[in-house]
């Protein structure tokens, strides 16, 4: 079946340590996204990518950092410079950065020790 | 920000009611998203509708566009225990030269009582 897949579900960051949170999808779609949700509020853009070897910031970019080396693939690392990671960390995938709808992975929920 | 606002923030009815949701937002769009959230989960697209569409149905989801008063309802007939999640808008809309932006309201919590 296509997806996104992100993991992994539940992770834990110390003081100081940089933490990776994978999202990996079979869509062939070109565009991936990341977004940050705290509790009962929506989704905040991260960071974005058009295609392959490109990314964009989003809204809230500071203290994070991405790659996209492979079309199936867009790594979050989240950095020590993020002072308040604690959140749900959602991956999603669209067609082309366009207006088509996003499909979403079942995310990551980031907590600190 | 040109970010939707949902209202309301919670919505508690029974099962078999209607329940309708609403959304406002700022700027000129090209398309308006509906998603839904089980608790826990990532979003699911339900519905999209376009700047030069006013209503559109799929099953029990309506969903109309009042784009001269900047606004969207979701409409869910006959609601059913399994519609209980939170409910978000997302417009698509234009940010400098042709660039699209998808901006996500902080939802509208539905519970459906059995």
């Amino acid at each position: 079946d296509g997806g996104i897949t992100q993991s992994p579900k539940y992770l834990f960051r110390k003081e100081g340590q940089n933490v990776t949170l994978s999202c990996e999808q079979n869509l062939n779609h070109d565009a991936m996204y990341w977004y940050r949700q705290d509790p009962g509020q929506g989704l905040r853009l991260i960071y974005y990518s058009q295609i392959v070897n490109d990314f964009q910031k989003g809204d809230i970019a500071e203290g994070y950092s991405v790659s996209r080396e492979k079309k199936e693939s867009f790594p979050l690392t989240v950095t020590s410079a993020q002072k308040n990671p604690t959140a749900f960390y959602l991956c999603a995938s669209s067609e082309t950065y366009s207006n088509q709808p996003q499909h979403f992975g079942d995310g990551t929920r980031l907590s600190i020790l | 920000s040109q970010q939707g606002e949902e209202d309301p923030q919670a919505l508690s009815i029974q099962e078999g009611e209607n329940a309708t949701m609403n959304c406002s937002y700022k700027t000129s769009i090209n398309n308006l998203q509906w998603y839904r959230q089980n608790s826990g989960r990532g979003l699911v697209h339900l519905i999209l509708i376009r700047s030069n569409e006013r209503e559109k149905h799929s099953g029990r989801l309506r969903v109309t566009l009042d784009t001269s008063k900047k606004s969207s309802s979701l409409l869910i007939t006959a609601s059913r225990a399994a519609d209980t999640a939170s409910y978000f808008c997302a417009t698509v809309w234009f940010s400098s030269g042709s660039a699209r932006q998808l901006t996500f309201g902080s939802g509208t919590q539905l519970t459906v009582l059995p």
